[in-house]
């Protein structure tokens, strides 16, 4: 069956540093998205992506965040200047459509952030 | 924003018996979807409802999306310990820009045998 897959599943870095997450969405979905998880608590939305460009993104998302598909395969999100309030779990997740259709979401299993 | 509630937060169950989580929303959805998250992994799809009052199954299993479109439960029979996790529903929302999926709080279920 297709996956999601993240690179690293766990990154640790300091405070103020860069941090690049990698995702290789499912090869014939169309919309790409960034979620985070703080520990214990629900799944939240950062950013949708399709066509190229951000379709959708939260208040989290902000000018410390962003995100490209460098070349057709891998979908990154960059942390600029990380926050010790960064550290989450940060999902990947693709979908052939908007809506998900029948298929929902599909995520990979993750990256683990933990901000020193 | 649009949000979504569950209850209950954390539910634990003697192995055999029977679990519903319930969603709601104070406002009409167009579809929602359920998900389940396996301790220390990632949200997986289980399914989607678009339709008023539908239901549907899988094993053991019960999805409810009700009549007004304003909440949905899932409901386990006969609970196993494979079962553990914590359940969320989550609905598309469909901006002028592009989609979002949004979580809601999601119930614990804890299973003892």
């Amino acid at each position: 069956e297709p996956e999601v897959t993240q690179t690293p599943s766990h990154q640790v870095t300091q405070m103020g540093q860069e941090v690049i997450l990698r995702c290789v969405p499912i090869s014939n979905h169309l919309y790409f998205y960034w979620y985070r998880q703080i520990l214990g608590q629900k799944v939240e939305f950062l950013v949708s992506f399709y066509n190229n460009e951000i379709s959708e993104k939260s208040e989290i998302f902000d000018d410390q965040f962003s995100v490209e598909r460098p070349d057709g395969s891998n979908f990154t999100l960059k942390i600029r200047s990380t926050k010790l309030e960064d550290s989450a779990m940060y999902f990947c997740a693709s979908s052939p459509r908007g809506r998900g259709g029948a298929s929902g979401y599909t995520f990979g299993s993750g990256t683990r952030l933990t901000v020193v | 924003g649009q949000q979504v509630m569950q209850i209950p937060q954390y539910q634990h169950v003697q192995e055999g018996e029977d679990f519903t989580t319930y969603c709601n929303s104070s406002t009409t959805l167009s579809n929602i979807q359920w998900y389940k998250q396996r301790p220390g992994g990632h949200p997986v799809f289980l399914i989607q409802l678009v339709k008023s009052g539908e239901v549907k199954k899988q094993k053991r299993l019960t999805f409810q999306f009700g009549e007004a479109k304003k909440n949905s439960s899932l409901h386990i029979t006969a609970t196993q310990t494979t079962d553990v996790g914590t359940y969320f529903c989550a609905v598309v929302i469909l901006t002028g820009g592009g989609n979002k999926l949004t979580f809601g709080t999601g119930t614990q279920l804890k299973v003892e045998l």
